[in-house]
């Protein structure tokens, strides 16, 4: 079963706008993470963001966490044709063990 | 190597054989997983070693699937009597132990596994 669920499954864009995309989980977590996938092959790391933790930026990447509602969103701010890419969160369970994905959102940034 | 390696990067197999999939992680890294993905779907679990303690095996779909991990390193994931439903991307990552420096995951290319 997947810890993360995504929302949109797929979002389509102009280049320069803003991507948001949301995830939902449902046990305690130590941290989330958000992981990016080109051509459905090997997933690169994004941002991390703990759970003592609310906000959290990287370049034009902008991460949020509310552990009350179990969410989590990532904001990719003037989007370009090279952010096409599948987005996964995944979350890190409290207990320490396995990293556990969501379903994707597939983003496309149209020129 | 400086990342995850997987091999083969293809695999084409016939219903009822057997398959193993190989995957050197980043060398010192005590974490390994697997995970299975289709064809425009998310990461589905598989199995998770960390150091020497008790893999966690419970995404292990059936018992044609098992894994292991010998000297703490390589990893080979095998699935016996392969069926088409078994077709996927299967993804290896590896990341440092806890206490020992980020908790990201480095992902290889992946075996794209095509039974027929």
């Amino acid at each position: 079963s997947q810890q993360g669920e995504e929302d949109p499954q797929a979002l389509s864009i102009q280049e320069g706008e803003n991507a948001t995309m949301n995830c939902s989980y449902k046990t305690s977590i130590n941290n989330l993470q958000w992981y990016r996938q080109n051509s459905g092959r090997g997933l690169v790391h994004l941002i991390l963001i703990r759970s003592n933790e609310r906000e959290k930026h990287s370049g034009r990447l902008r991460v949020t966490l509310d552990t009350s509602k179990k969410s989590s969103s990532l904001l990719i701010t003037a989007s370009r044709a090279a952010d096409t890419a599948s987005y996964f969160c995944a979350t890190e369970g409290a207990a320490g063990n396995k990293l556990t994905f969501g379903g994707g959102t597939r983003v496309l940034v149209k020129p | 190597g400086a990342g995850v390696s997987q091999s083969p990067s293809n695999k084409v197999t016939e219903k009822g054989k057997d398959v193993e999939l190989r995957c050197d992680p980043i060398s010192g890294h005590t974490a390994l997983y697997w995970y299975r993905q289709s064809l425009g779907q998310g990461l589905e679990f598989l199995i998770y070693f960390q150091g020497n303690s008790a893999p966690d095996k419970s995404g292990l779909p059936s018992d044609r699937f098992s894994a292991e991990r010998t000297g703490g390193s390589v990893s080979t994931l095998t699935i016996q009597r392969t069926q088409q439903e078994d077709s996927a991307v299967y993804l290896c990552a590896s990341r440092r132990g806890w206490g020992q420096g980020g908790p990201e995951a480095f992902f290889g290319q992946g075996t794209r596994l095509t039974v027929v």
